[in-house]
């Protein structure tokens, strides 16, 4: 089955700065990324999802982008704000349905 | 469209017992997905459903726990006997088909504890 495998797993940056999480998968069959935000006891919401067709993906202040080659993607959000504290997940769905395999997440800290 | 629901938010049950959680999927919507979520982990996959049909459950443990979609009503999974290890929170989500088009859309939870 998929594996993904998601760094670092913690992340404090500076309000303004940038951060970047980093995801790799195993199956080379993968077609579909996206990631979500999870704010404390809430539920996981897509913020942004790129397809295996697509290098890059960009919407506002968050891009993701895709090596297929290298089985590697990423999330980029720039001019962080303190809202943007949350827990960001990384994900792969491989097989013909829904069925993606997420990542460990990433706790974000922007300090304000 | 109220978005997919889960009930209950919190459920506390004392080992042996039985806990059933619910979840009503988004209106239009004929797939759900359940997943695992222990603290400080991310979600893990348990079963795939349906309506009235298991389409994989390759997740799901395969004792004591049990999952099902019926053609009315909402899903339901249903952990028998649970053991202090079964506390976790428990998503479902949905999506109006399965051809990898359309999103998935999580619900809030059920937060398990088990005394």
């Amino acid at each position: 089955g998929e594996n993904v495998e998601q760094h670092p797993s913690t992340l404090s940056v500076q309000e303004g700065d940038s951060a970047v999480i980093k995801c790799t998968y195993s199956d080379s069959a993968s077609n579909y990324f996206p990631w979500y935000k999870q704010e404390l006891g809430k539920r996981p919401q897509l913020i942004i999802d790129i397809r295996s067709n697509v290098g890059e993906k960009k919407d506002q202040r968050i891009a993701v982008t895709l090596n297929k080659t290298a089985k590697h993607f990423s999330l980029h959000i720039t001019e962080t704000q303190p809202e943007d504290s949350a827990v960001y997940f990384c994900a792969a769905r491989s097989g013909g349905y829904q069925k993606v395999t997420f990542g460990i997440g990433t706790k974000l800290q922007v300090i304000p | 469209n109220a978005g997919v629901m889960q009930n209950p938010r919190h459920l506390v049950r004392r080992r042996g017992q039985e806990a059933r959680l619910r979840c009503s999927p988004m209106k239009g919507h004929s797939h759900v997905y359940w997943y695992r979520q222990l603290p400080e982990e991310g979600l893990k996959f348990m079963v795939y459903l349906q309506k009235e049909n298991i389409i994989d459950e390759s997740g799901m443990p395969k004792e004591r726990f049990s999952a099902e979609f019926p053609k009315e009503g909402p899903s339901i999974l249903r952990i028998q006997q649970v053991v202090r290890g079964d506390s976790a929170a428990y998503f479902c989500a949905s999506s109006p088909r399965w051809d990898g088009e359309e999103k998935l859309f999580f619900g809030s939870g059920t937060q398990l504890s088990v005394l």
